[in-house]
């Protein structure tokens, strides 16, 4: 089992659309979450970040984390097709460890 | 501020020959790490500095080197470049408590022939 999954997409959806972006992942020792949006031919740029389990709201963005499940989703309300990026997960368990593990990230498409 | 600056963007090399991907900083983050991303894989961590004068590997750093000199470059040198080195590679960093909020640089899109 690969230790953190995440579904490659692509998605599309159309504007103005809920979106659900999920990953899961098998070491209980992750303690910090992470969403980065990725846009293409660029670098990753730091969406949302979330220590432990709960709810995090940034705007048109609410970040999940449910370490019971080893579940953590990224919720975009009111899609918009500025929201067409790639967006990658990732997690470390901190504590000395300077790697984030990072998922294959899922490409979406906001539609016009 | 420019954050983090990657030269160059783009670069083909040949088998076998040997190039160095320029990073600089100006945000006086401390730590600092260089990424490989391949097609539908996730960015895996070659490379990290926690500080002048500091390095340590990372999950994939055989065929690659790095030095840390200043707190503001991070250099990353390919010897014997092989095809398997053809990869986007982003350059990263990050301070103090927050260090697992990594700022990115744009990227240097690698093609070894």
């Amino acid at each position: 089992q690969k230790e953190v999954e995440q579904d490659p997409g692509p998605l599309s959806v159309p504007e103005g659309a809920i979106v659900s972006l999920n990953c899961t992942y098998s070491n209980s020792a992750f303690q910090y979450f992470m969403w980065y949006r990725q846009y293409s031919r660029k670098g990753p740029e730091l969406l949302m970040y979330t220590y432990s389990s709960g709810n995090k709201e940034d705007g048109r963005f609410t970040a999940q984390v449910d370490k019971s499940s080893k579940y953590i989703s990224l919720f975009i309300r009111d899609s918009q097709p500025s929201d067409s990026a790639t967006y990658l997960c990732a997690m470390t368990s901190g504590a000395g460890s300077y790697q984030l593990t990072f998922g294959k990230g899922t490409k979406l498409s906001v539609i016009p | 501020n420019a954050g983090v600056t990657q030269t160059p963007k783009f670069r083909i090399l040949k088998i076998g020959q040997s190039m160095t991907l320029q990073c600089t900083q100006d945000m006086n983050h401390n730590y600092m790490y260089w990424y490989r991303q391949d097609p539908g894989m996730g960015l895996k961590l070659i490379y990290y500095s926690v500080g002048a004068g500091i390095t340590d590997k990372g999950e994939v750093p055989n065929g690659y080197n790095v030095s840390r000199s200043t707190t503001e470059d991070f250099p990353l040198r390919l010897e014997l470049a092989a095809p398997s080195q053809t990869s986007v590679y982003f350059c990263a960093s990050s301070f103090g408590q927050g260090r697992e909020k990594l700022f990115f640089g744009s990227g240097t899109q690698l093609s070894v022939l």
